[in-house]
């Protein structure tokens, strides 16, 4: 078990750019989370999937922003013409049924 | 709504010193979990404890505790004789029922300075 894994770990673009990050979660869990989180805060809730099913998303989430679970199995996180008010860690997480969450290093995000 | 308030921005004791983290929580909800996270320096978020809303037996973990109380909504984090490597952000968080116990919302966090 090798922990959930995201990628890129670090990523600078220029305003207006798309970016794609990716999380493979803990083999054996069938719920996967993305979180954001910026300096001083708590992870914000972004959306979770169960497989390869989106069961929410958050109205904060603007229509830039879109993630996808294929096959249930990893899953991909696009933020499309990005804002400098992107900019930040975003954290993926997965769980089984129990409910607690394991987290990935995450991918922080610059946004010149 | 569900809602987690952690009202210590940060706290900063002596090591050996005894410290707690509040947490305080609301909810609609009957059935709903608990649960504490440290985040470290190095930035990864660990679990530490998951409470749900029908057990509120106080647990011991080495030197952590934690004391459940629904009549206050407060789930409140104690660490005794704090060490420096305790140093780091603590966040409580909530996940109801109704949402399948899928959703889970953290509070700010509270950060912790141990010093030597």
């Amino acid at each position: 078990d090798t922990g959930v894994s995201q990628n890129p770990r670090h990523k600078i673009t220029k305003r207006g750019q798309n970016v794609t990050f990716r999380c493979d979660p803990i083999s054996e869990h069938n719920r996967l989370y993305w979180y954001r989180q910026t300096l001083g805060q708590g992870p914000e809730f972004l959306t979770y999937f169960q497989n390869e099913a989106q069961l929410e998303k958050s109205r904060l989430l603007s229509d830039r922003f879109s993630a996808e679970r294929p096959k249930g199995s990893f899953s991909t996180l696009e933020i499309q013409r990005t804002e400098q008010g992107d900019s930040a860690m975003y954290l993926c997480a997965s769980s089984n049924f129990t409910g607690e969450l394991f987290f990935g290093e995450g991918s922080r995000l610059t946004v010149l | 709504a569900q809602k987690v308030t952690q009202a210590q921005t940060e706290i900063s004791v002596v090591e050996k010193e005894d410290v707690t983290l509040d947490c305080v929580y609301e909810t609609r909800d009957t059935t709903y979990y608990l649960f504490w996270y440290k985040q470290p320096p190095s930035g990864e978020l660990v679990f530490l404890i998951r409470r749900n809303s029908f057990d509120e037996q106080n647990e011991i973990s080495g030197r952590y505790s934690w004391n459940f109380q629904k009549s206050t909504s407060s789930f409140n984090f104690t660490i005794t004789a704090s060490q420096v490597v305790d140093s780091a952000v603590y966040f409580c968080a909530l996940s109801e029922a109704n949402t399948g116990g899928f959703k889970t919302i953290f509070g700010a966090g509270t950060r912790l300075f141990v010093k030597a």
